[in-house]
């Protein structure tokens, strides 16, 4: 298993509250990214980053915003819930290198937005 | 574009019988392949990986994957199934165009039948 946690793993949320989904590696790999799925479907990247202060959007769009303050954290945060956000989220980290490398996966967190 | 495909989305297998999970790619200059799992209510694990070399990648859980140049594909295959293989198997491949982003296939589910 990688070491890259993701908090919370479950999260029901009613419309309209502001929400933070956490991302944390202890790998010390620069690169990070976000990803969103919905069960048993195929991933979109919402957020990437490069490293501390950088971040990127991805190829979905997406309401939520990302912070790099720190290497090894993550987070993903959401103003204002929607039921429309309702979905998996997914972080994963990898070295930032010049040669092909793996992705490693956080074990996830569902969100529900009634 | 760099893309993958996955053209199936569910295969089932007889336990002990031989799998395939098949991927093709379309990629400009050297394909970077990967092989991730998906296993219910978890984040992807890596499988495997083709960088340069060998046809035949051995990876994880007794998987291994056949690059075919010619074919431009990258299939996913293990000797005899257990049921305990099933679950959602994602192709990608590394997209040296846009920020070395990775590119996942839409998945394939896979069911190993007792």
């Amino acid at each position: 298993e990688a070491d890259i946690y993701q908090t919370p793993r479950y999260l029901v949320i009613g419309t309209g509250k502001k929400i933070t989904l956490e991302c944390s590696q202890t790998m010390g790999h620069d690169k990070m990214y976000w990803y969103q799925q919905d069960p048993g479907m195929e991933l979109h990247l919402i957020h990437y980053s490069y490293g501390v202060n950088s971040t990127e959007k991805g190829d979905l769009s997406s309401e939520s915003t990302v912070s790099r303050i720190r290497t090894e954290h993550f987070p993903l945060t959401l103003e204002s819930a929607r039921p429309s956000h309702t979905s998996q989220y997914l972080c994963a980290s990898s070295e930032f290198t010049s040669g092909p490398y793996e992705q490693y996966f956080g074990p996830g967190t569902r969100l529900t937005v009634t | 574009a760099q893309s993958v495909a996955q053209p199936e989305d569910q295969v089932n297998v007889a336990e002990g019988n031989p799998l395939t999970v098949k991927c093709t790619y379309s990629v400009s200059g050297n394909p970077y392949l990967f092989w991730y799992v998906q296993y219910p209510n978890r984040g992807l694990q890596f499988l495997l990986k083709y960088i340069t070399g060998d046809n035949l990648v051995k990876g994880s859980y007794g998987f291994e994957a056949e690059f075919n140049k010619s074919q431009t594909s990258f299939h996913l295959k293990k000797p005899s199934a257990l049921v305990s293989d099933s679950a959602l198997y994602f192709c990608a491949v590394r997209d040296m165009n846009r920020d070395d982003k990775i590119i996942f296939g839409k998945g394939t589910r896979l069911h190993i039948l007792p």
